[in-house]
């Protein structure tokens, strides 16, 4: 079964300190990763797209890294701010019938606080 | 540049009432998506469109219905409410399904309480 599961649910973190959020993934094929940051009350936006060939994509304070071996990729942030606080949604695309099928994970909720 | 616009933003209904949710992007995308967003649960699909005229059911389409008759807009109906449809709705689109399009441009969501 094709499934995406994210951890820790939630995480409240300090303002400057860095974090790191985990996607674990059984999706096959695999096709491509996505990360996504939600706003409360918006809609998600992506923040990096990871393919089978690359481990560590940067997009900012923002650095994604994938393990296809292990299935696993992470989301780290470094030097957090205010607007960090948000749900990241790890995507994992995997083709099925000819269709790139996306499957969402819950999201890891971050807190950051003054 | 709007995106993707997503009306009512929120919408009370009783159990059996029916509406329809509206989606608009103005960027010429041929795909299009419907997702409803449940507390700790992954977004999932309802129901989808690979162009004008065309629809797909999702993962989870039943008590849903949709419409494509423009390119750029994607309605999507209830028919007849249940309280198990209160949700948080995204619509989304992309341009294709190769690797590298098809990064989704959500709406905004739309909250939608059955009393």
């Amino acid at each position: 079964k094709n499934q995406v599961e994210q951890s820790p649910q939630s995480l409240i973190i300090l303002e400057g300190k860095n974090c790191t959020l985990q996607c674990n993934y059984t999706v096959s094929p695999f096709s491509n990763l996505r990360w996504y940051k939600q706003d409360t009350g918006r809609g998600p936006v992506s923040l990096t797209i990871m393919t089978f060939s690359e481990n560590t994509k940067s997009n900012g304070r923002y650095t994604a890294t994938l393990d296809a071996d292990t299935k696993q990729s992470s989301l780290h942030i470094t030097a957090s701010q205010l607007s960090d606080s948000a749900s990241y949604i790890c995507v994992v695309s995997g083709v099925s019938g000819g269709y790139n099928k996306l499957i969402f994970g819950a999201g890891t909720r971050l807190a950051v606080h003054p | 540049n709007a995106g993707v616009t997503q009306t009512p933003k929120f919408r009370v209904l009783k159990t059996g009432q029916s509406m329809t949710l509206l989606c608009a992007q103005d960027m010429n995308h041929e795909y299009m998506y419907w997702y409803r967003q449940d507390p700790g649960m992954g977004l999932r699909l309802i129901h989808y469109s690979v162009g004008e005229g065309t629809t797909a059911k999702g993962e989870v389409p039943d008590g849903y219905n949709v419409s494509r008759l423009k390119k750029q807009n994607f309605l999507l109906g209830l028919e007849s409410a249940a309280p198990s449809q209160t949700s948080v709705y995204f619509c989304a689109s992309n341009s294709g399904q190769n690797s590298g399009a098809n990064v989704l441009t959500f709406g905004a969501g739309s909250r939608l309480t059955v009393l």
